[in-house]
């Protein structure tokens, strides 16, 4: 059965530090892979996305991500973090394209210390 | 402005008393989708409709329903709200094509007491 699994339930780090939050997924097929970010009292808004091609990925507010096939993990990655990236993160897997369902991760409470 | 409109976006219920939460989008998109959100559990699809007149179930559908009679709407239904349908919902959309790139309502707060 295809999982997502987020390890990482909560992550607190400096304002300017780098950020890496884990993903790993389970999933008998070559993946669709997304990032998305929900702040507080906000719907879920698209980071980005990894379809095919480039494992490297770069999506929206500075924020980038790896697929890595061999260790079936898609981690997402910011350089330098600021305040307003508080939030909370959820990793998703597309599942069978008929039905256009999201397996989505737990979640990962990002807090950014000042 | 593109979006996918909720409402309510919070609701205090009580057991047994049916009631309605709206989706609509602006964005003639065919696919539409309802997830719930509980902690440590992520989301997780409720039902999903591929087009007007075209609906079916998700993983977790069990005391809900929906209907899809226009395309811009796709209203989820619970006929006998229970305690533990106490959630966050959302509403989702997207083009048929490109189905898991999905835009997301901004969430109903639902508790049924």
């Amino acid at each position: 059965a295809q999982s997502v699994t987020q390890p990482d339930i909560h992550i607190t780090v400096s304002e300017g530090a780098s950020l890496e939050l884990r993903c790993n997924y389970s999933y008998g097929a070559t993946p669709y892979l997304f990032w998305y970010v929900q702040s507080p009292g906000q719907g879920l808004q698209l980071l980005l996305k990894y379809f095919s091609g480039d494992t490297l990925v770069q999506g929206i507010k500075g924020f980038e991500a790896e697929f890595k096939r061999s260790q079936s993990s898609f981690n997402l990655r910011k350089p330098s973090v600021h305040w307003s990236d508080a939030a909370e993160y959820f990793c998703a897997v597309g599942a069978q394209s008929n039905t256009g369902k999201l397996i989505f991760g737990q979640g990962t409470t990002l807090q950014v210390k000042p | 402005e593109a979006q996918v409109t909720q409402n309510p976006r919070y609701l205090i219920t009580v057991t047994g008393k049916k009631l309605t939460v709206t989706c609509s989008q602006n964005m003639n998109h065919e696919y539409m989708s309802w997830y719930r959100q509980d902690p440590g559990l992520g989301l997780r699809q409720i039902y999903y409709s591929m087009n007007v007149e075209v609906t079916d179930k998700g993983d977790v559908p069990e005391g809900y329903k929906v209907s899809r009679k226009e395309k811009r709407n796709f209203p989820l239904i619970l006929e006998s709200p229970s305690p533990n349908q106490t959630s966050l919902y959302f509403c989702a959309s997207s083009t048929r094509d490109r189905v898991h790139e999905q835009y997301f309502g901004p969430g109903t707060r639902l508790t049924v007491t």
